[in-house]
């Protein structure tokens, strides 16, 4: 049973591109999650995703940020006009139901802002 | 609101040598408690957990127990490896959130020398 996959693992992008980051949970795992990992800073929880919904994106920004996980394929960060402050690393989870089970991650994609 | 604080690194000892790495946490009601560790390159694994007070999690020769009374979860481990340098992450699910959604402290880098 593959891990959680997600592509790319590194990405480049110039000033007001658009970064698309895609994650595939582990089989059978309805439930994903993103998070954003600043230099030096702990993980920051961005948004809890299930088929077709979005349970709860508190801690995505207001702008330029999207997500989203379809009935088909995987689930799609996407960052609109990036900014050099979006150089981060992505992390995506994916748990098989919402509570009292374990999350697992993936390896993450390293997006660079130049 | 519900926090997670971490013991600063990095953290630096020699092969054999005993490990404590704090985490003290602030939260509403009592949600259960998440190590996690990140070797180079990697994404997160949970490394132990427990899941209420006086809870022992332990695994790889890791150990840390729930601390209602003075709300910590140390990490603690008698004799490290080379091979046990990464970054550890203390964790809890904010109340009312899923153990997907987790808030992360700030992590403590830990290397070991032979």
């Amino acid at each position: 049973n593959a891990g959680v996959m997600q592509n790319p693992r590194h990405l480049v992008r110039r000033r007001g591109q658009e970064a698309r980051l895609r994650c595939s949970p582990m089989k059978g795992h309805s439930h994903v999650y993103w998070y954003r990992q600043l230099p030096e800073e702990g993980l920051k929880f961005m948004v809890y995703l299930q088929k077709e919904n979005i349970i709860d994106e508190s801690g995505m920004p207001k702008e330029r940020f999207s997500a989203e996980f379809p009935k088909e394929g995987p689930s799609i960060l996407r960052i609109q006009q990036v900014v050099r402050g979006d150089s981060a690393a992505y992390f995506c989870a994916s748990s098989p139901r919402d509570r009292n089970t374990e999350a697992f991650f993936g390896q993450g994609t390293r997006l660079t802002v130049v | 609101g519900d926090s997670v604080t971490q013991m600063e690194g990095p953290v630096t000892l020699s092969e054999e040598a005993f490990l404590t790495i704090n985490c003290t946490y602030t939260a509403t009601g009592y949600p259960s408690l998440f190590w996690y560790v990140q070797y180079p390159g990697e994404g997160l694994q949970l490394l132990l957990k427990a899941t209420k007070a006086d809870d022992k999690g332990s695994n790889k020769g890791f150990e840390a127990t729930y601390r209602k009374e003075t709300t910590s979860f140390h990490l603690e481990k008698g004799s490290v490896q080379v091979s046990d340098s990464a970054v550890y992450f203390c964790a809890l699910p904010p109340y009312g959130g899923s153990q997907g959604n987790l808030i992360f402290g700030k992590g403590t880098k830990l290397s070991v020398k032979p």
